[in-house]
């Protein structure tokens, strides 16, 4: 089936530094890709939709000037956490629909921790 | 606010036992139900989805039903392994204008050997 190839797995940076999260359809295209970030005990909340050559789709209360999102190819998409500060602590998880079925796959998904 | 709300939080099970737990969902705006099994450090695996109210699914152990005039789901899982335990989490497909996903807190199985 379709994978999405999520790097880093884990990352711990310095408040106030940038930190890049990747993502990766290895074996189709995406030309939407989904980016979540999920707190502790709460639910994965949809941040932003990311289309391939052109501008992302973010949700409410998402800064775009904060959380930089690039899919500049059918199988890349970024999305870069600027002046991260602890409050961005949480788990990244992104997503691409699957061409062979119904359903959505995953990415792995970033652990970022900001000290 | 739409919000999908799963029960059990958590649940610890005996191995061999049979479980099940519920997604419920507002069944206003409803396109789809999605389940996935979540294993710590890995990505979700897609393990059923529904559309229509009485859908049943089933995947070996486990299946799910759904019902979409009242807003749930079931998972269930017969005869639990140790290997089954997961993090099962639901989301539901909504329309309104546009289509957006809205995920559930997860269930965390543990299976006891």
């Amino acid at each position: 089936g379709a994978v999405v190839s999520q790097h880093p797995s884990r990352v711990i940076c310095k408040s106030g530094t940038s930190v890049k999260i990747e993502c990766r359809s290895l074996d189709f295209q995406a030309t939407t890709m989904f980016w979540y970030r999920q707190f502790p005990k709460q639910s994965l909340m949809l941040m932003a939709t990311s289309n391939e050559g052109s501008k992302a789709t973010y949700e409410q209360g998402v800064e775009k000037d904060k959380f930089l999102i690039n899919h500049a190819s059918l199988t890349l998409s970024t999305l870069t956490v600027t002046s991260a500060h602890p409050e961005d602590s949480s788990f990244y998880i992104c997503s691409a629909r699957d061409p062979s079925d119904y359903g959505y796959t995953f990415g792995s998904g970033t652990r970022l921790t900001v000290v | 606010i739409l919000n999908v709300e799963q029960s059990p939080q958590s649940l610890h099970v005996q191995e061999g036992d049979s479980t099940n737990f519920t997604c419920s969902f507002p069944s206003s705006n409803f396109y789809a139900l999605h389940w996935y099994r979540w294993e710590t450090a890995k990505s979700p695996e897609a393990l059923f989805v529904m559309t229509l109210n009485g859908d049943e699914k089933k995947k070996g152990r486990i299946s799910a039903t759904l019902n979409t005039k009242e807003g749930y789901s079931y998972l269930y899982i017969k005869g639990s392994q140790p290997e089954d335990s997961a993090t099962y989490l639901c989301s539901s497909l909504v329309t309104s204008g546009t289509y957006k996903y809205i995920f559930g807190t997860g269930t965390r199985l543990k299976v006891l050997a």
